[in-house]
């Protein structure tokens, strides 16, 4: 079974420059979560998708930041224009667990988007 | 709000010998639990992890934690350390309101020495 896919797996731009990272979960899996992890640090949620639907949403940056998941699979994040502060690498991860059901409560993760901003 | 403290940036073991890792968590009810590694250039693979039931978890790779309410701590274990498991731990907490949401500790980086 394929796991989670992430591209690309490094990216150096400059600051005001757009980048976009694309993540494709594991078939099967309703819920998506692009997470942020700085150096040193643990990864911090960014926003999580049930389906289509973006239900949290609370700590995405949304002056610079925008995330979709067309069609309840696939999803793009997007920063526009970067700041030197969003160097990180940037994680996505996908279940199964959703609203409503027993949850497993275990995410799988892709190997991370580097972003460098120079 | 929830949160998870790992006390230890980072921590040496010789190969052989064995492992603890601290976590000390921060939830207003009963807590789902999570050990994740994360190898260099990796993701995060979970280890294990504590739902209800026996405190005591058996995880891949020969890791185990225990969970002490008293204490709110979910320390994790290995009896003999291999040169393989040098890598950075996370500990998580789950809030369950219908779905789940991770806070990850801010990780302690263990190094293995021959």
């Amino acid at each position: 079974e394929a796991g989670v896919v992430q591209s690309p797996r490094y990216k150096i731009i400059e600051k005001k420059q757009p980048v976009a990272f694309w993540c494709n979960p594991i078939s099967g899996h309703n819920t998506l979560y692009w997470y942020r992890q700085n150096l040193g640090q643990g990864p911090e949620l960014l926003i999580r998708y049930e389906n289509e639907e973006a239900v949290d949403d609370s700590q995405l940056p949304k002056d610079r930041f925008s995330a979709e998941r067309l069609k309840g699979v696939d999803s793009t994040l997007k920063i526009q224009p970067a700041e030197l502060g969003d160097s990180a690498v940037y994680l996505c991860a996908s279940s199964l667990d959703v609203a409503g059901r027993t949850n497993t409560g275990e995410l799988f993760f892709g190997e991370g988007s580097r972003l460098t901003v120079l | 709000a929830q949160s998870v403290t790992q006390p230890d940036i980072h921590i040496t073991v010789s190969e052989g010998a064995s492992l603890e890792l601290r976590c000390n968590y921060s939830y207003g009810a009963t807590p789902y639990l999570f050990w994740y590694v994360q190898s260099p250039g990796q993701g995060l693979q979970l280890l294990l992890k504590y739902f209800s039931g026996d405190t005591l978890v058996q995880g891949i790779k020969g890791f185990e934690a225990e969970f002490k309410r008293s204490q709110s701590s979910f320390n994790l274990r290995k009896p003999s350390v291999h040169w393989s498991d040098a890598a950075e731990y996370f500990c998580a907490v789950g809030a369950f309101s219908g779905y789940s949401t991770l806070t990850f500790g801010k990780g302690t980086m263990l190094l293995v020495s021959p």
